[in-house]
């Protein structure tokens, strides 16, 4: 079964510092990894897209690495500002059935003053 | 458009009655997709479409639900007599196709089933 955790559940830093989220899938045959910023109230916005061939991508103070061998991924969140609060979601899809991708439960981050 | 747009943002109803939920996807977008998110859950997967393949409804919890999309662009998601585990925010997004292209996501429906 196609699955896709995530951890920590939350997380709760100060504005400034650094923090590194994970997510650990078992989607097969896999096709692409994608992190995504969901703000309470809004639709997630997607932050990085990486494919087999990819183990790392950067979108601003984001950046997202993959292991295809270990089947994980982390994203790195830099200098954490106030906005960065949010829920981020790691979501695999499989080449087989490649619309019906596996989403995590999401990591809540909170970064306070 | 420059995103993905729903409509109604927010829909108070009672149960028993049936809603219809709209969806707009970007212009070109040939995926689109449905999913529903309750309080301080996951995104749960519904229904997606691609071009004019028939669709993929293995998410739909119950004969209740029903999607459509007309034109290959607009699509509505519909919930037949409402129940009030039916409460949830109804997020929809499209991609330009089916694999590997990102999802992009409209800012979501809240329903509230009373």
């Amino acid at each position: 079964k196609n699955q896709v955790e995530q951890s920590p559940q939350s997380l709760i830093i100060l504005e400034g510092k650094n923090c590194t989220l994970q997510c650990n899938y078992t989607v097969s045959p896999f096709s692409n990894l994608r992190w995504y910023k969901q703000d309470t109230g809004r639709g997630p916005v997607s932050l990085t897209i990486m494919t087999f061939s990819e183990n790392t991508k950067s979108n601003g103070r984001y950046t997202a690495t993959l292991d295809a061998d270990t089947k994980q991924s982390s994203l790195h969140i830099t200098a954490s500002q106030l906005s960065d609060s949010a829920s981020y979601i790691c979501v695999v899809s499989a080449y087989t059935n490649a619309g019906k991708s596996t989403f995590g439960d999401g990591t809540t981050l909170t970064v306070k003053p | 458009g420059a995103g993905v747009s729903q409509s109604p943002s927010n829909k108070v109803t009672e149960k028993g009655k049936d809603v219809e939920l709209r969806c707009d996807p970007i212009s070109g977008h040939t995926a689109l997709y449905w999913y529903r998110q309750s309080l301080g859950q996951g995104l749960e997967f519904l229904i997606y479409f691609q071009g004019n393949s028939a669709p993929d409804k293995s998410g739909l919890p119950s004969d209740r639900f029903s999607a459509e999309r007309t034109g290959g662009s607009v699509s509505t998601l519909t919930i037949q007599r409402t129940q009030q585990e039916d409460s949830a925010v109804y997020l929809c997004a499209s991609s330009l196709v089916v694999s590997t292209s990102g999802q992009f996501f409209g800012p979501g429906t809240r329903l509230t089933v009373l």
